[in-house]
């Protein structure tokens, strides 16, 4: 594709609802990387994959975060019994090989009421 | 591990006239360094990077900046701003070995005519 792309765009979910962000990066790119991003702050780091591979994910919250990348390309990011603590926005980004830049997707908007 | 720091969190400056956002980092192993462009409601946009070679790197809109090793230094430099630039500019690290992408805590610019 043309770039990162994250969907849905904007999600409001109930508090305890389970949720599922999905990310399709650029075709080819090996790494891939979640952040979430509270309001003005700068992006924090969640989790990324090498290929299929989780190689860290050391950012995750609570044992309610989960990401896979099964097939090495598309990406679901899901949060269990979501909390209002968890409204932000979250990021993915993908990148071909190390040391190259990281292409971001517009980013899902999560709003837990 | 890595981590940056970016001193401005707000920066107010006229059309027209220079801009300088300061990044600096610390990590026990050699770095690459990328700036980042935020606009309102946008994913993350790559202004330039710094890899190896030239301490002095350019890149999109007339933005440069200095790696400065022995400061531990990465600042974002434009020497006429437009309205347009108005933005949130954030600063990020990554070992040459692999890993996550590490951001600042981003400095928001704002040009006035």
């Amino acid at each position: 594709g043309a770039g990162v792309s994250q969907s849905p765009r904007y999600k409001v979910a109930k508090r305890g609802q389970d949720v599922a962000l999905r990310c399709d990066p650029i075709s080819g790119h090996v790494s891939l990387f979640w952040y979430q991003q509270a309001l003005g702050q700068g992006p924090e780091f969640l989790t990324y994959f090498q290929n299929e591979a989780q190689l860290d994910k050391s950012g995750l919250p609570s044992d309610r975060f989960f990401a896979e990348r099964p097939e090495g390309s598309v990406s679901t990011l899901k949060i269990q019994r979501t909390q209002q603590e968890d409204s932000a926005v979250y990021l993915c980004a993908s990148s071909p090989i190390l040391g190259t830049e990281a292409f971001f997707g517009q980013g899902t908007r999560l709003t837990v009421v | 591990a890595q981590s940056v720091t970016q001193l401005d969190s707000q920066v107010p400056v006229f059309e027209e006239a220079p801009v300088e956002l300061r990044c600096n980092y610390s990590s026990s192993v050699s770095v690459y360094l990328f700036w980042y462009v935020q606009y309102p409601n946008q994913g993350l946009q790559l202004l330039l990077k710094y890899l190896s070679g030239s301490t002095l790197v350019k890149g999109i809109n007339g933005f440069e900046a200095e790696f400065n090793k022995s400061q531990t230094s990465f600042h974002l430099r434009k020497p006429s701003v437009h309205i347009s630039d108005t933005a949130e500019y954030f600063c990020a690290v990554i070992s040459n070995q692999g890993g996550k992408l590490i951001f600042g805590q981003g400095t928001e610019l704002s040009v006035k005519p």
